[in-house]
């Protein structure tokens, strides 16, 4: 049972241009949900964050928008850089429970 | 502040002999959390222990046992591995907070072969 979905196995996008990484879930009783972004051999690196009682968080060059209703969040990078190229993994939790992952999609900036 | 330390970060084993993997969380941080990441399963959750209990469990065989110490540290016993058990193992911390909204910070992993 898959919880949380990123549909997307990879995205290519233009230096500079805006990247956008979707991701669905399923539980209705997550309450707060994380973007990491992970490069090869090395553990996932905590990007940002937003809790189920708002629908927008910015962080400098990203921002994550919640979408309760249809149960989706998104993250957006702008402008993109090549610094961005690495996978990004959603992720969910419930009162701050275990962590549940989605597959991952690889993003890779093209200069 | 220091980050996330996980050792070894690699290990060559061989089927049915055992691995312990040891995590060191950010100073002042309670809870640290267990993950696997293999190629075909993504990001899957181990366990989780606060204030050396276990409080959640993943859906792993009974071989795959932890235990967290007074000073927060953890470790992780893989017994009788299996060749399925090579994968990257990431230790994760946080803060524990009530509120729910406790962000996971994790470590660089172990990655365990298994020949």
């Amino acid at each position: 049972d898959q919880q949380v979905k990123q549909n997307s196995p990879s995205l290519s996008v233009q230096e500079g241009r805006i990247s956008i990484l979707n991701c669905d879930y399923t539980n209705s009783m997550f309450d707060y949900f994380l973007w990491y972004k992970k490069y090869p051999a090395e553990g996932p690196t905590f990007l940002i964050s937003i809790s189920s009682i708002k629908d927008k968080n910015e962080d400098g060059r990203f921002t994550v928008f919640l979408n309760k209703s249809a149960k989706h969040l998104s993250l957006h990078i702008v402008p993109s850089q090549p610094g961005d190229s690495a996978v990004y993994f959603c992720a969910a939790t419930h009162q701050a429970q275990k962590l549940v992952f989605g597959q991952g999609t690889r993003l890779t900036i093209n200069p | 502040k220091a980050g996330v330390t996980q050792t070894p970060r690699y290990l060559i084993k061989t089927r049915g002999q055992q691995v312990t993997l040891s995590c060191s969380p950010i100073s002042g941080h309670r809870s640290v959390s267990w993950y696997q990441q293999t190629p075909g399963q993504g990001l899957q959750f181990l366990f989780e222990y606060f204030s050396e209990t276990q409080r959640n469990k993943g859906n792993f065989p009974g071989r795959f046992s932890g235990r967290q110490f007074s000073n927060s540290r953890s470790e992780m016993n893989v017994s009788t591995l299996e060749l399925g058990d090579s994968a990257l193992y990431l230790c994760a911390s946080s803060l524990a907070m009530a509120s729910g909204s406790d962000t996971q910070y994790f470590g660089p992993g172990t990655r365990l072969t298994v020949l």
